[in-house]
């Protein structure tokens, strides 16, 4: 059974349009994350939940806006979509506030 | 702002042989993390290290963190082909709390060649 899953694993789509990304973790941890890896494999936090309460958001625009509907769940929707928005988006979970993290395999958003 | 800073920023060796990561890192932490990411795939967790702890072992790797010097080391010994990925340190500021979060570095491509 995969541990923290993402779908979709490619999106490919046009300047200006909204798209979403789900994922869910059966790992029955309390705190899921997204971070997003840039072309040069830089991986940044966008944003972090615990039991569905939004605790870390990183001075991302506000065209991203994460929903947690239960705490085996994170979204994360993208509106009017740029080009600097394509890269990896990673899910990943954990068990506690100072553990290992665990990451889905994510999702590469291309924007033409 | 980044966090850690891993050297260095790539790494080719023959198989068998060892290989040294070094990350370095610029406030007080609780612990610190090494993460292994094969191409076109997630990270994965490969060893953490408290700042109370100077070494620590899990199968072939070998993790020393030195907290004067903001540093840690990774050490692969005996590389196998497989080994081939960017390896990443993450680290986590003191404070703590719920607003834990861990910063990864830019990492080490590393490539093991058979």
């Amino acid at each position: 059974d995969t541990a923290v899953s993402q779908t979709p694993k490619y999106l490919v789509t046009q300047m200006g349009n909204d798209k979403s990304i789900k994922c869910e973790q059966n790992l029955g941890h309390d705190t899921m994350y997204w971070y997003k890896q840039d072309s040069k494999k830089f991986l940044k936090i966008m944003f972090s939940y615990n039991n569905k309460e939004l605790i870390i958001n990183e001075t991302v625009p506000n065209r991203f806006s994460p929903k947690s509907p239960d705490k085996a769940h994170l979204n994360l929707h993208i509106n009017s979509l740029e080009l600097g928005d394509s890269a990896v988006y990673f899910c990943a979970s954990s068990h506690t506030f100072t553990g290992e993290l665990f990451f889905g395999e994510g999702s590469r958003l291309t924007v033409l | 702002s980044q966090q850690g800073e891993e050297d260095p920023q790539a790494l080719s060796i023959q198989e068998g042989e060892n290989a040294t990561m070094n990350c370095s890192y610029k406030t007080s932490i609780n612990n610190l993390q090494w993460y292994r990411q094969n191409s076109g795939r997630g990270l994965v967790h490969l060893i953490l290290i408290r700042s109370n702890e100077r070494e620590k072992h899990s199968g072939r790797l070998r993790v020393t963190l030195d907290t004067s010097k903001k540093s840690s080391s990774l050490l692969i010994t005996a590389s196998r082909a497989a080994d081939t990925a960017s390896y990443f340190c993450a680290t986590d500021a003191a404070s703590g709390g719920s607003n834990y979060k861990l910063t990864f570095g830019k990492g080490t491509l590393l490539t093991v060649n058979p």
